[in-house]
């Protein structure tokens, strides 16, 4: 059984660096093809893609967030994470990470999404 | 990027009803395409991928297809459990992107 869990800080100011963790199981990150990507979702509005680590550590960042993110990787503890710097008010979202277990496939099991707030 | 514009934005449907939705893409993304469904306070679910392929334990009742640049997801005798959102989303090539997603709602 697959399955998810993002962690994170709740509440954050802005300038700070959001850091996200997300533990799984059911799968591992050193298998080949598979990855964990990052998606995040404001409150009532659309999903964003932010980025994905795979297999073999190669990581895709969406370049609309320039050089704020860092994505990485604990193999031995099924975890991967996700550090966004310098956030401000825009970054307030619900967090998801979520499995690809194909190269070239879509995220076939998500996890429940954490919710993070920039706020003054 | 591509962009992938989704109609309509909003749907409203009687149980039993066929629904669909549409993605267009900006450029052929050769079926590198997945269908999301959102209930309300919930993460997305995986519904469909490459454009056509059902995923594991989802309801015959929903079937994509389409192929290059237009894409459908069709939703056969509508069941009270369907109400949510619907996202598209292209994973041909990065930066990957999602349609701005359609509200089905019971008529």
């Amino acid at each position: 059984q697959v399955t998810l869990k993002e962690s994170g800080p709740g509440i954050l100011q802005p300038s700070q660096t959001l850091s996200l963790t997300c533990t799984f199981s059911g799968f591992s990150l050193s298998t080949y093809g598979m990855g964990v990507g990052w998606i995040r979702q404001p409150s009532g509005k659309g999903l964003e893609w932010l980025a994905n680590i795979w297999w073999d550590d190669d990581k895709y960042y969406n370049p609309s967030l320039k050089n704020r993110l860092t994505i990485s990787k604990d193999t031995s503890n099924n975890q991967a994470f996700l550090k966004i710097t310098n956030v401000d008010t825009a970054d307030t979202a619900t967090y998801y990470c979520a499995r690809i277990a194909d190269y070239s496939g879509p995220f076939d099991y998500w996890g429940q999404g954490v919710m993070v707030t920039v706020s003054s | 990027d591509i962009q992938m514009t989704q109609s309509p934005a909003s749907l409203s449907a009687s149980l039993g009803e066929t629904v669909t939705i549409e993605c267009r893409a900006s450029e052929d993304i050769y079926n590198g395409l997945a269908w999301y469904q959102q209930k309300p306070g919930k993460s997305p679910q995986l519904l469909i991928y490459n454009a056509n392929s059902l995923h594991t334990g989802v309801p015959s009742r929903f079937s994509g297809s389409g192929s290059g640049t237009q894409y459908s997801l069709k939703i056969n005798s509508l069941q009270s459990e369907d109400v949510a959102s619907y996202f598209c989303q292209q994973y041909y090539d990065y930066p990957y992107t999602f349609g701005a997603g359609t509200k089905l709602e019971l008529k």
